[in-house]
């Protein structure tokens, strides 16, 4: 299947910091989205962005399909910005068709 | 708009036993994939439906099995419980089969097996 890594695996912050947290991918995708996990498991929809960059308040996405990266920013980060953030994607054609495979997430601590 | 449901939250079984989890898909959706997620890691997919039938399926074993109703809903069905099934299983919908349409996930179920 697609190889996803995700970097760092941990990051600690102080409140006000900013970070960038990356995912390589190893083939080409159709689909790359960006999620939270919070402490009850619950995946929250942060960016679906297969390329190009988005932006949502504090945080913004950056997807170079052409390098097979993508960049997610979070700037003055806020204690309940805690949690693991995953990156997933899907590719359009062959054995990797129609599946969703994740990274093994970032686990960031945001302390006050 | 009605999110992503899943039932039960929580779940505890042995060995052996069978396990039942439920999911009903976002307003307007009409694909379900199902996830497993083991404690410290990513989910993993074990397989998606469409127009009720797998559609495509990740490396697990026939006792994972799945059932789409004609209303979208779905169920993830495991026999012969294991202690490596003790997971969080997660649902996501789609518009229209594949994972190229943004997933959204459900809460999911926390399944224990002792």
């Amino acid at each position: 299947g697609i190889q996803v890594e995700q970097s760092p695996p941990d990051l600690i912050l102080q409140e006000g910091a900013n970070s960038t947290l990356r995912c390589n991918f190893s083939d080409s995708v159709n689909n790359l989205q960006w999620f939270h996990q919070n402490p009850w498991g619950q995946l929250i929809n942060l960016f679906y962005i297969p390329s190009g960059t988005k932006q949502n308040g504090r945080l913004s996405a950056t997807t170079v399909a052409t390098e097979r990266y993508s960049l997610l920013y979070i700037s003055s980060s806020q204690t309940t910005d805690s949690g693991v953030y995953f990156c997933a994607v899907a590719a359009p054609r062959g054995y990797n068709f129609n599946k969703f495979y994740f990274g093994s997430g970032t686990k960031l601590n945001v302390k006050p | 708009d009605a999110g992503v449901t899943q039932s039960p939250t929580h779940l505890i079984k042995t060995r052996g036993q069978q396990v039942t989890l439920r999911c009903s898909p976002k307003s307007g959706h009409d694909t379900v994939s199902w996830y497993q997620q083991a404690l410290g890691q990513g989910p993993q997919f074990i397989f998606q439906y469409y127009e009720e039938e797998e559609r495509q399926r990740g490396n697990f074993p026939d006792r994972f099995s799945g059932h789409q109703f004609p209303n979208y809903s779905s169920e993830l069905n495991v026999n012969a419980l294991l202690l490596g099934d003790s997971a969080l299983y997660l649902c996501a919908s789609s518009l229209a089969a594949g994972a190229a349409n943004e997933q959204f996930f459900g809460p999911g179920t926390r399944l224990t097996v002792l």
